[in-house]
């Protein structure tokens, strides 16, 4: 059983850009989560979605902002990117609304 | 007071040591807790879930709750140098991990 996919791996950009960030959850796993990863700030929530619908947010800026489609599969997006937003952004999927979460391995993102 | 404490480490242990992480919560409406394995590079992997007090068992680890003391453990017997890797234990409601604790198994 294939695992949560995210695309792409690593991400190069510049200060004032727009980035998109994909996540194809595990088949059959309806609940997707994001979460920003830093060294300072460790693993914060971003937000949650479930049957296409944002179930919950995390204390962030608008410039974060997300979807999820009919296939369970999400993205997320950030605007105009600041030098502190470069992190390790994961996807997490589960069954269900409060089950255990698989991670996917993330999507580098650096910010110049 | 943050929601979930944990020792950040660095921890480093002989092979073969026991290894204790832990963790301290203040919100008592968390009803399960979930430890995960992080290796470099790569994401978090659910290591272990328990949804009630006491202990949970799977092969060398050991997942262990105090509900009355806001306290979790994990256990991991028989260290290997694979096990090094930081370890976030990890409560529901928009799922709140601790900073992670790292790990070094040494030869």
């Amino acid at each position: 059983k294939a695992g949560v996919t995210q695309t792409p791996r690593y991400l190069i950009k510049t200060r004032g850009q727009q980035v998109t960030l994909s996540c194809s959850p595990i088949s059959g796993h309806r609940s997707v989560s994001w979460y920003q990863q830093t060294p300072g700030q460790g693993l914060q929530f971003l937000f949650e979605y479930f049957s296409e619908t944002q179930r919950n947010k995390g204390n962030f800026p608008g410039r974060f902002s997300g979807r999820q489609f009919s296939n369970s599969r999400s993205e997320m997006n950030v605007s105009t990117l600041e030098l502190g937003d470069s992190a390790l952004y994961l996807c997490a999927s589960s069954l269900l609304r409060g089950q255990p979460q698989h991670f996917g391995d993330g999507t580098r993102l650096s910010i110049l | 007071q943050k929601e979930v404490e944990q020792d950040p480490g660095p921890l480093s242990v002989p092979e073969g040591a026991i290894v204790s992480l832990n963790c301290t919560y203040s919100n008592s409406a968390f009803q399960y807790f979930m430890w995960y394995r992080q290796y470099s590079r790569k994401g978090p992997e659910l290591l272990m879930y328990t949804y009630s007090s006491g202990n949970k068992e799977d092969g060398r680890f050991t997942a262990q709750v105090d509900k009355s003391s806001k306290y979790i453990s994990l256990f991991i017997r028989d260290s290997q140098p694979s096990d090094s890797a930081t370890y976030l234990c990890a409560m529901p409601l928009m799922v709140t991990f601790g900073t992670g604790t790292q790990l070094k198994v040494e030869l």
